[in-house]
């Protein structure tokens, strides 16, 4: 089966432009979970999708939001964007129903904000 | 909510010995204790979990111990070796959701 994969691979943007990344899981999967990355703070989770359903979110402002499309295909949305916004921004798909179980990641969208 | 603690932030050792890294979580609710491993520059891969009604498992060199009582996990590698370099993430489960340390980086000697 092919990984999941994420789309761009690198974006760089200006402070208070909006971005959509893209996450598609591994066949068969029906959940997705998006993660930021940043040196020194490990990941934080900013939200969980199952079978196009919200199920967790993260301690994030409104400004990041996402959704998941019938196909397990999966966005995420960052409007006004700050400087702080710049991260490493990685999904993970899981076969089970609990997500937090067995997750296969992405290979990551590096966001770079000017 | 869930908090969790990683200690050594970095941590080397001379190829061949043995590597500790620990973790320390709050909520006794959590159930899920896996440990992840990211190359540099590459994305971060499972290697070993343990549930909260075990309190060791192993696989090959690596092993991971669970102690409730205390709240805290440990990753355990032995006979360290170059392709061990990398940062490891210890995360707590509960709920739909991981919590994450911040990382160790470990740096294997020759």
């Amino acid at each position: 089966k092919a990984g999941v994969t994420q789309t761009p691979r690198y974006l760089i943007k200006t402070r208070g432009q909006q971005v959509t990344l893209s996450c598609s899981p591994i066949s068969g999967h029906r959940s997705v979970s998006w993660y930021q990355q940043t040196p020194g703070q490990g990941l934080q989770f900013l939200f969980e999708y199952f079978s196009e359903t919200q199920r967790n979110k993260g301690n994030f402002p409104g400004r990041f939001s996402g959704r998941q499309f019938s196909n397990s295909r999966s966005e995420m949305n960052v409007s006004t964007l700050e400087l702080g916004d710049s991260a490493l921004y990685l999904c993970a798909s899981s076969p089970r129903e609990d997500p937090k179980e067995t997750q296969y990641f992405g290979p990551g969208t590096r966001l770079l904000v000017l | 909510g869930e908090n969790v603690e990683q200690h050594p932030s970095t941590l080397s050792v001379q190829e061949g010995d043995s590597a500790v890294i620990k973790c320390t979580y709050s909520d006794s609710a959590s159930n899920y204790f896996p440990w992840y491993k990211q190359e540099l520059g590459k994305r971060p891969q499972l290697i070993i979990d343990i549930r909260s009604n075990v309190g060791e498992k192993k696989d090959q060199r690596i092993a991971v111990t669970l102690n409730k009582t205390a709240k805290h996990f440990s990753l355990h590698i032995t006979e360290t070796q170059p392709e061990d370099s990398a940062v490891y993430f210890c995360a707590v489960g509960s709920n739909y959701q991981l919590i994450w340390g911040a990382g160790t980086k470990l740096i294997i000697k020759p």
